[in-house]
């Protein structure tokens, strides 16, 4: 079975915080994802990854970052942690050449405060 | 021209009875449709998927339609269940590396028993 785990379910943080999201994937899939999920605007993806130290903007980039330094591990940085960035963030990896086949950690509830 | 359309954005059917979420696309580039589904507390997970080349498939009491030429494709869930009751999210992309799944808004279904 394919597991992406992510760092933590629930997470507190102050305004101004800089705030690491890490999601693990143990299949060797080479494309990896950011999405934050809010009620009403469904799936937005922030970033995606399809190598090791590539990455390729999404819709709502704005406020993020991404890393991959390694083809197992997609970390979302938040530089500055805002009110507007508490949401639901869900990490998600998929193998080539199948992109919409794509498998979902459980998600971080992200409260920034 | 990457928005999918996704309605209705919540549905209440009856047990046995049937649900139906349609979606529309424009981006005609697009060739895979996958739907997903997504429990309280999940990730979303992959359900079922169709090219358009293919105008239906079914899996289980789970079944797209695909009308190319209305750009519209839809969830057919027959004899509806109560352990149904999700979000459902569809999706298209453009199926080669380095692309992303353009999700819909996402519908909440409830199946009353």
């Amino acid at each position: 079975d394919v597991k992406v785990t992510q760092s933590s379910r629930y997470l507190v943080k102050r305004t101004g915080e800089k705030v690491f999201l890490e999601c693990v994937q143990d299949m060797d899939h080479e494309n990896m994802f950011w999405y934050r999920q809010d009620p009403g605007l469904g799936l937005r993806l922030i970033y995606f990854s399809y190598d090791v130290k590539m990455k390729e903007k999404g819709d709502i980039p704005e406020g993020y970052s991404v890393s991959r330094e390694k083809k197992e591990r997609f970390s979302l940085i938040l530089e500055s942690a805002s009110t507007n960035q508490t949401s639901m963030y869900l990490c998600a990896s998929s193998p080539p050449p199948v992109p919409y086949e794509q498998y979902f950690g459980p998600g971080t509830r992200l409260t920034v405060t | 021209q990457q928005q999918v359309k996704q309605s209705p954005q919540s549905l209440i059917v009856q047990k046995g009875g049937i649900s139906i979420i349609n979606c529309a696309y424009e981006n005609t580039a697009f060739d895979y449709f996958p739907w997903y589904q997504q429990f309280p507390g999940k990730g979303p997970a992959l359900l079922i998927a169709i090219r358009p080349d293919v105008s239906e498939k079914k899996e289980g009491r789970f079944t797209i339609s695909f009308n190319k030429s209305a750009k519209q494709f839809s969830l057919h869930i027959m004899d509806s269940q109560p352990g149904d009751s999700a979000t459902y999210f569809c999706a298209a992309t453009i199926n080669q590396a380095g692309t992303a799944l353009i999700f819909g808004k996402g519908t909440t279904l409830s199946v009353s028993s």
